[in-house]
């Protein structure tokens, strides 16, 4: 079974613009978290999708968005990035609640650099 | 959900056992505890969850006490390549409320030494 993929896995951008990364889950897994992943914050929870719902969100202002397909394939999006926005950015997948005690598993990430 | 709390680093040499320990004072009762491994550049990866006394499988073992306020992870005969950051949640896997502002904390990070 193939695991999490995220594309793209690198990304260069400069202040101002938008960004929009990807995330395939397991297939089967219905439930898509979001993590920002700084040196300085470690890893951040950004949101979480269940069934094409936002289900939970994190403490992050609302330039962070994303969504969730039928497909379970999920998108985040980032507009006017700033510096701070650099990071690596995961997404998990998990079967069915997505809950905290349920096992995750995580793509390889997507690094993004704000210039 | 509960808070939990892990030494912030720590040194081992090759071939030894290492045991990391989380606390997690306000365990609830359906709470599971799960730990997991992150390589730099890479996402976390799961290593092992437990429930209760002890869990074992192919690459760790879990001691859970019987009051359930902390764990243990050990790592018998340490490599090189375990070097890395490890992370301890506690959550209710049977929870309908996903995964409410969850957050893996700053880790244990691991440095193996030759």
């Amino acid at each position: 079974k193939a695991g999490v993929t995220q594309t793209p896995r690198y990304l260069i951008k400069t202040r101002g613009q938008q960004v929009t990364l990807s995330c395939s889950p397991i297939s089967g897994h219905r439930s898509v978290s979001w993590y920002q992943q700084t040196p300085g914050q470690g890893l951040q929870f950004l949101f979480e999708y269940f069934s094409e719902t936002q289900r939970n969100k994190g403490n992050f202002p609302g330039r962070f968005s994303g969504r969730q397909f039928s497909n379970s394939r999920s998108e985040m999006n980032v507009s006017t990035l700033e510096l701070g926005d650099s990071a690596l950015y995961l997404c998990a997948s998990s079967l069915a609640s997505g809950s905290s005690g349920e096992t995750q598993y995580f793509g390889p990430g997507t690094r993004l650099l704000v210039l | 959900l509960a808070k939990t709390t892990q030494p912030i680093s720590m040194d081992s040499y090759e071939g030894q056992e290492v045991n990391i320990t989380c606390s997690h004072n306000n365990i609830a009762t359906n709470d599971y505890i799960t730990w997991y491994q992150q390589f730099p550049s890479q996402g976390p990866r799961f290593i092992i969850q437990g429930y209760k006394t002890k869990v074992t499988n192919e690459v760790a073992s879990l001691f859970i006490p019987a009051d359930r306020k902390s764990s243990t992870l050990s790592l018998p005969r340490v490599s090189l390549s375990d070097t890395a950051v490890y992370y301890c949640l506690v959550g209710d896997p049977s929870s309908n409320f996903g995964n409410e502002k969850l957050t893996f904390g700053t880790g244990t990070r691991l440095t193996i030494i030759p």
